[in-house]
């Protein structure tokens, strides 16, 4: 059975603080991607990484940096957490190819007070 | 600019009715059109997709309909069941562009019992 682990389901941080998101996946899978969801905004692309080290800007990406030093893991890094990045934060992974399905982990409900 | 628009943002349906979603694209270098749904509390999962060398492709009671010079997909749930109720996302991605896809906003569909 595929799986996409988030380090968090709910997570409650202060405006400022360093907050990091992991994801972890057991599919050997070359993509992973980050992605926020917002009521009426749907699903937006903040980073993605297609190999270890290596990472791209999605759509939204300011005030968000990316790790991937393992093939397995991606983490998203908010430097200094601010209140308009309370949101769902999901990530998913996909093998490389092209028209293959994206696995999606949870969640992490992040609340920035 | 929003690349993948859905329509209705919101679908009420009675129990054995067939709900209708719609999706317009704007840029024709999309080849790979795959719809997710996604209950609460969980991240999102590959329902049904279609490539543009097949107008129609049916998996149990879903559908999906393509009109490649309309740009719009679209996808019909038959003898709709209150177990269908969730949010439904469409995609869009370009082969080889690291499985990168872009999706609508989503829309809420609920069946009434």
């Amino acid at each position: 059975d595929v799986k996409v682990t988030q380090s968090s389901r709910y997570l409650v941080k202060r405006t400022g603080e360093k907050v990091f998101l992991e994801c972890v996946q057991d599919m050997d899978h070359e993509n992973m991607f980050w992605y926020r969801q917002d009521p009426g905004l749907g699903l937006r692309l903040i980073y993605f990484s297609y190999d270890v080290k290596m990472k791209e800007k999605g759509d939204i990406p300011e005030g968000y940096s990316v790790s991937r030093e393992k093939k397995e893991r991606f983490s998203l890094i908010l430097e200094s957490a601010s209140t308009n990045q309370t949101s769902m934060y999901l990530c998913a992974s996909t093998a490389a190819g092209g028209f293959d399905e994206q696995y999606f982990g949870p969640g992490t409900r992040l609340t920035v007070t | 600019q929003q690349q993948v628009k859905q329509s209705p943002q919101s679908l009420i349906v009675q129990k054995g009715g067939i709900s209708i979603i719609n999706c317009a694209y704007e840029n024709t270098a999309f080849d790979y059109f795959p719809w997710y749904q996604q209950f609460p509390g969980k991240g999102p999962a590959l329902l049904i997709a279609i490539r543009p060398d097949v107008s129609e492709k049916k998996e149990g009671r879903f559908t999906i309909s393509f009109n490649k010079s309309a740009k719009q997909f679209s996808l019909h749930i038959m003898d709709s069941q209150p177990g269908d109720s969730a949010t439904y996302f469409c995609a869009a991605s370009i082969a080889g562009a690291n499985s990168k896809l872009t999706f609508g906003k989503g829309i809420t569909l609920s069946v009434r019992p």
